[in-house]
């Protein structure tokens, strides 16, 4: 079974500017959530996705958003980039249908605000 | 944001050493999970507990899900070079509305000299 797969794997953007992380979860599964992970604060959790309805929200303004598919692929989106938005952002994808249990990662994108 | 207690923060052992880590929380987890992350990857999950004093093995790891629920221990035995990286610990407390969100520690950074 192929793993979670996130695209791109770099990105490079300029303050004010907006970017979407795309995530394709492991075949199967239906839950997906997106994470933060920055030296400073470690891994924070964003959103859970499942059938394509947000279930859960991390503490993170407004300008980051998701969205996930009728195919369980989800996107993120982070509007007006901020310099402290540089981090790697990784999703996992879960099987079970409540809790979060298992999470498996992918790669992460890392972006990088300049 | 939320993180658990995660110690040591760093180990530096000579290959064949056994190690041991640990994560505390001050609330009580349903799943405690530990993954490892090396350099450009996301975190690969390595043991999933579930019931309060299981023990779970996987090869050369062992995993404890601590009786209060409020703490896991991970050991290494007989370590080699490739056990670099940085291990994650990460829990999940069951209730209502909170799917998907895992709870991570600091995570212990382990390098082994051959």
């Amino acid at each position: 079974k192929a793993g979670v797969t996130q695209t791109p794997r770099y990105l490079i953007k300029t303050r004010g500017q907006q970017v979407t992380l795309s995530c394709s979860p492991i075949s199967g599964h239906r839950s997906v959530s997106w994470y933060q992970q920055t030296p400073g604060q470690g891994l924070q959790f964003l959103f859970e996705y499942f059938s394509e309805t947000q279930r859960n929200k991390g503490n993170f303004p407004g300008r980051f958003s998701g969205r996930q598919f009728s195919n369980s692929r989800s996107e993120m989106n982070v509007s007006t980039l901020e310099l402290g938005d540089s981090a790697l952002y990784l999703c996992a994808s879960s099987a079970a249908g409540t809790g979060a249990y298992e999470q498996y990662f992918g790669p992460g994108t890392r972006l990088t605000v300049t | 944001g939320q993180q658990l207690n995660q110690s040591p923060q760093s180990m530096f052992i000579q290959e064949g050493e056994d190690v041991s880590m640990n994560c505390t929380s001050s609330s009580i987890f349903n799943t405690w999970l530990w993954y490892k992350q090396e350099p450009g990857e996301g975190p690969v999950l390595l043991i999933a507990l579930y019931k309060a004093g299981e023990l779970t093995s996987n090869g050369r790891l062992t995993a404890q899900f601590g009786i209060t629920r409020k703490d896991s221990f991970l050991n290494i035995s007989a370590s080699i070079p490739s056990d670099v990286g940085i291990y994650f610990c990460a829990g999940h407390a069951e209730y209502s509305g909170n799917t998907g969100k895992l709870i991570f520690g600091q995570g212990t950074t382990l390098q082994v000299k051959p």
